[in-house]
């Protein structure tokens, strides 16, 4: 079985400053990472996916992400943040032959101004 | 191009009656999702269809919920009768693609508040 502990429910940030939502997964074989982000009253959307290569994968609206296979990891990252981020932030994995996604309890990230 | 529609947007009812939800995928896409999100926890995997025929049914949590998916189209989700742990955010999604490529893809409505009393 595959579990994602996304480790802070709560990410209070001010504006134009740097943030990282962590996520952590446990799954024995090779995955597929992805990253998405619920705004107020709006479905799920996806910010972006690491399937294979390049282990810094860069999304939609200046997020960016680095799989670190070796400690279990898809950390999310934007170096600036603004008010328009604040929204709840998911992490998902997925087996290579899974049709369905395992998905953490979700970050709410609150920019300041 | 309209998005995943879902119906309604909200349901309040009572322990013991019963609700249908409504999904409506983005139209050609084969495959549909069920997720729930139970009080503020993780997003968990309900079921898979491909047009008609449910393909993986292992999340649904217990025989009061019923998921169909007539003529491939929209699907709904009922559950029969509804108790106070049901209560949560139901999410659909559909795909376009095939194979491994189906989560690449993946594109979620804006889920049903579904509050049991």
């Amino acid at each position: 079985a595959q579990s994602v502990t996304q480790l802070d429910s709560q990410v209070p940030v001010f504006e134009e400053a740097p943030v990282e939502l962590r996520c952590n997964y446990s799954s024995s074989v090779s995955v597929y990472l992805f990253w998405y982000v619920q705004y107020p009253n709006q479905g799920l959307q996806l910010l972006l996916k690491y399937l294979s290569g390049s282990t810094l994968v860069k999304g939609i609206n200046g997020f960016e992400a680095e799989f670190n296979k070796s400690q279990t990891s898809f950390h999310l990252r934007k170096p600036s943040v603004h008010i328009s981020d604040t929204a709840e932030y998911f992490c998902a994995v997925s087996r290579g032959s899974a049709r369905q996604l395992t998905f953490g309890s979700g970050t709410q990230l609150t920019v300041l101004p | 191009e309209a998005g995943v529609t879902q119906f309604p947007s909200h349901s309040v009812i009572e322990k013991g009656q019963t609700v249908t939800l409504r999904c409506d995928p983005i139209s050609g896409h084969d495959n549909l999702y069920w997720y729930r999100r139970v009080m503020g926890k993780e997003i968990k995997f309900l079921l898979h269809f491909v047009k008609e025929s449910k393909q993986d049914e292992s999340g649904m949590p217990n025989n009061r919920f019923l998921a169909e998916r007539t003529g491939g189209t929209y699907s709904t989700l009922k559950v029969q009768p509804a108790e106070l742990e049901d209560s949560g955010v139901y999410f659909c999604a559909s795909s376009q693609e095939e194979g491994q490529g189906v989560l690449e893809k993946l594109f979620f409505g804006s889920g049903t508040q579904l509050s049991v009393l």
